[in-house]
């Protein structure tokens, strides 16, 4: 079947620390991946996404690349900011269907 | 305005009453769908219209819920009996196309709450 696993949070970090947030995924066929973002009360967003294998998404700092071989998408940032602070959540499509993960919370502290 | 938008955002139901859950989507697109999002989980399919045709609706739960898009723009997701394992997070998410490698665009959500 189709599913994502992402670390569990919550991840907490200091204002211009390092973050990655893990994901690997289970697809049959060839699914585009995807990473979307939740600010606090507003609704999930697009983050960056990659369609084929050893694509690299970027978007605001953020970047994922497509690991087939380790069926990964990790997400990473060289410098967080405080108003990164958001659940993120990774996704799958296959078929008419997204696959999201369970989402992993994340907060800068000034 | 120019995003999704869902209505009512929060709504408090008694079991054992019928809701009824109102997504407008983004001016011409044709895909709609509808998530289910339990606290602290990530969204859960429930089904997919493209245009006014429902294409999926192997996620929808029970037979208690039900959606529909009669003129391909507006969509109500309805829940009737509703049960305290129906609280959750309603998301509702359209895209130009399908879903590819296509965007999808999200509403807020409506929060039920069955007591």
């Amino acid at each position: 079947g189709n599913s994502v696993t992402q670390m569990e949070g919550p991840v907490t970090l200091s204002e211009e620390a390092f973050l990655t947030i893990n994901c690997t995924y289970t697809a049959t066929g060839y699914p585009s991946l995807f990473w979307y973002v939740q600010y606090p009360g507003e609704g999930l967003q697009l983050l960056l996404k990659a369609t084929k294998a050893d694509d690299k998404g970027s978007n605001k700092g953020f970047e994922a690349t497509y690991r087939k071989e380790t069926t990964s998408f990790h997400l990473e940032k060289g410098s967080v900011q405080v108003s990164d602070s958001a659940v993120y959540f990774c996704a799958l499509t296959s078929g008419n269907q997204f696959y999201f993960g369970t989402g992993t919370s994340l907060t800068v502290i000034p | 305005g120019a995003g999704v938008s869902q209505s009512p955002r929060y709504k408090v139901a008694k079991r054992g009453q019928d809701v009824a859950l109102r997504c407008d989507p983004i001016s011409g697109h044709v895909s709609l769908f509808w998530y289910q999002q339990a606290l602290g989980q990530g969204p859960e399919f429930l089904t997919y219209f493209q245009n006014e045709a429902q294409l999926d609706k192997s996620g929808l739960p029970s037979d208690r819920f039900f959606a529909e898009r009669p003129e391909g723009s507006v969509s109500t997701l309805k829940i009737q009996r509703t049960q305290q394992e129906d609280s959750a997070v309603y998301l509702c998410a359209s895209s130009l196309a399908g879903t590819r490698h296509g965007e999808l665009f999200f509403g807020e959500g409506s929060r039920l709450t069955v007591l």
